[in-house]
């Protein structure tokens, strides 16, 4: 099992540039979630999905878009990206929303 | 809403020394409470978790008990090694039900930096 994997594991974009982080899981899971990580403020919650053609907002949503055609895989994309999108970006999987979630190793995204 | 209050950091021990990351919530209902590490360069391990008021979560030395007297959920470990340095973050799990059902809300975390 590789649990869960994400790429790139850097980035840097500038200002209103688009792209997409990848994330996948081969653990079957149905729950997958994006969080970013800032300085204090530890990790808050972008967007959610409970299973393959569901998905929802979180904590932070805006300027960021989600789709979930496999359960596997779940990208985020950043439409124009902004200088405050500067941030670490978890990925995150689970069976269920209230069971145990695995996270993969991050991506590092700067905008400049 | 929820919330997650941890000690503000960083916490630079020696090694052998006494840990102890205090972590506060305020939640509705009966949420679960969870301690992840993050080591560096890498993503977020679920160090130990407890489901309800009493429990103790235990792993790797550390412990984290269940107070919802005082609402806390106390990570201590009672000798640090050099490989304990990494972030410590505390989490709690809503749920009561309804739109947050479900959902991890985290502490800003605590990093930790053990000597030799």
């Amino acid at each position: 099992n590789a649990g869960v994997t994400q790429t790139p594991k850097f980035q840097v974009l500038k200002t209103g540039q688009s792209m997409t982080l990848q994330c996948a899981q081969d653990m079957n899971h149905e729950y997958m979630s994006w969080y970013r990580q800032d300085p204090g403020m530890g990790l808050r919650l972008i967007h959610y999905s409970v299973g393959a053609g569901i998905t929802d907002q979180g904590e932070v949503p805006n300027g960021y878009n989600v789709s979930r055609s496999t359960t596997e895989d779940f990208p985020l994309r950043l439409l124009s990206a902004a200088p405050s999108q500067t941030s670490v970006y978890f990925c995150a999987s689970s069976y269920s929303r209230v069971d145990t979630q695995y996270f993969g190793p991050g991506t590092r995204l700067t905008v400049l | 809403g929820d919330s997650v209050t941890q000690m503000e950091g960083p916490v630079t021990l020696s090694e052998e020394a006494c840990l102890t990351i205090n972590c506060t919530y305020t939640a509705t209902g009966y949420p679960s409470l969870f301690w992840y590490v993050q080591y560096p360069g890498e993503g977020l391990q679920l160090l130990l978790k407890a489901t309800k008021a009493d429990d103790k979560g235990s792993n790797k030395g550390f412990e984290a008990t269940y107070r919802k007297e005082t609402t806390s959920f106390h990570l201590e470990k009672g000798s640090v090694q050099v490989s304990d340095s990494a972030v410590y973050f505390c989490a709690l799990r809503d749920n009561a039900g309804g739109t947050s059902y479900g959902k991890l809300t985290f502490g800003q975390g605590t990093i930790l930096t053990v000597h030799p």
